[in-house]
């Protein structure tokens, strides 16, 4: 199972882009990329997620490095409510397709 | 859409007795759910995973005869924790897997189930 090394902690102004990198160097060629957030006492909530090509949807942008071995999650915007632990996730291709989560980074939004 | 829910939220048992958790994804059909389980402070840890109309998978550590999973039907998976005890409280969540469609493959969590016991 690929492993992911994301940094424990970040803070972030209010209004500013979140940039909130994730290593996977030992991802395989087939094996996607999720980002969740899990707000305090929450369960976590779907973000994004890609093969290779960049994403965008109304929460976030996922860029992709061209050899897929680390990935950034972009928050154009950041809000107060933003703050939480985002977790990076290479998901398992084979059998059930199960997670194994990392520990996260936890971001702060900043007023 | 994707809607994944838990019951109870919260939970407070004394120990030696058993509690059931059930988790439903109330709009799509999930032939396979997953239990995690997160201390505080903590990452999430992935417990099993259920199956369908089969026995669940279990990760390596943790007891099936401690944590019975059922998933009797495409939208129905429960945990029962059996003859509980202080150790086992923590925050429980489910999560379902979407068999089909634009989100196929991607798993939708509860929002969790805190239990204490006593």
């Amino acid at each position: 199972d690929a492993k992911t090394t994301q940094p424990p902690s970040m803070d972030c102004a209010e209004g500013r882009a979140a940039n909130l990198p994730c290593n996977h160097s030992t991802i395989s060629g087939n094996e996607y990329v999720y980002w969740y957030r899990q707000i305090h006492s929450q369960g976590p909530q779907y973000i994004i997620h890609g093969l290779k090509n960049n994403e965008t949807n109304e929460m976030a942008s996922l860029i992709i490095t061209e050899d897929r071995k680390s990935s950034t999650l972009i928050l154009p915007h950041a809000t107060l409510r933003d703050t939480a632990v985002y977790y990076c996730i290479v998901r398992v291709t084979s059998g059930t397709y199960k997670y194994i989560f990392g520990t996260g980074t936890r971001l702060k939004v900043l007023a | 859409g994707a809607v994944v829910s838990q019951h109870p939220s919260r939970v407070i048992c004394k120990s030696g007795t058993s509690v059931k958790i059930e988790c439903r994804s109330l709009d799509f059909q999930a032939t396979t759910m997953f239990w995690y389980r997160q201390f505080p402070k903590q990452s999430l840890m992935l417990m099993a995973t259920s199956n369908e109309g089969s026995k669940a998978t279990y990760e390596q550590g943790v007891e099936k005869d401690k944590f019975l999973i059922n998933h009797a039907s495409l939208t129905l998976s429960t945990l029962t924790v059996t003859s509980a005890h202080p150790e086992d409280s923590s925050f429980y969540i489910c999560s379902a897997r979407s068999d089909r469609g634009r989100w196929e493959e991607t798993q939708y969590f509860g929002p969790g189930t805190r239990l204490l016991v006593l």
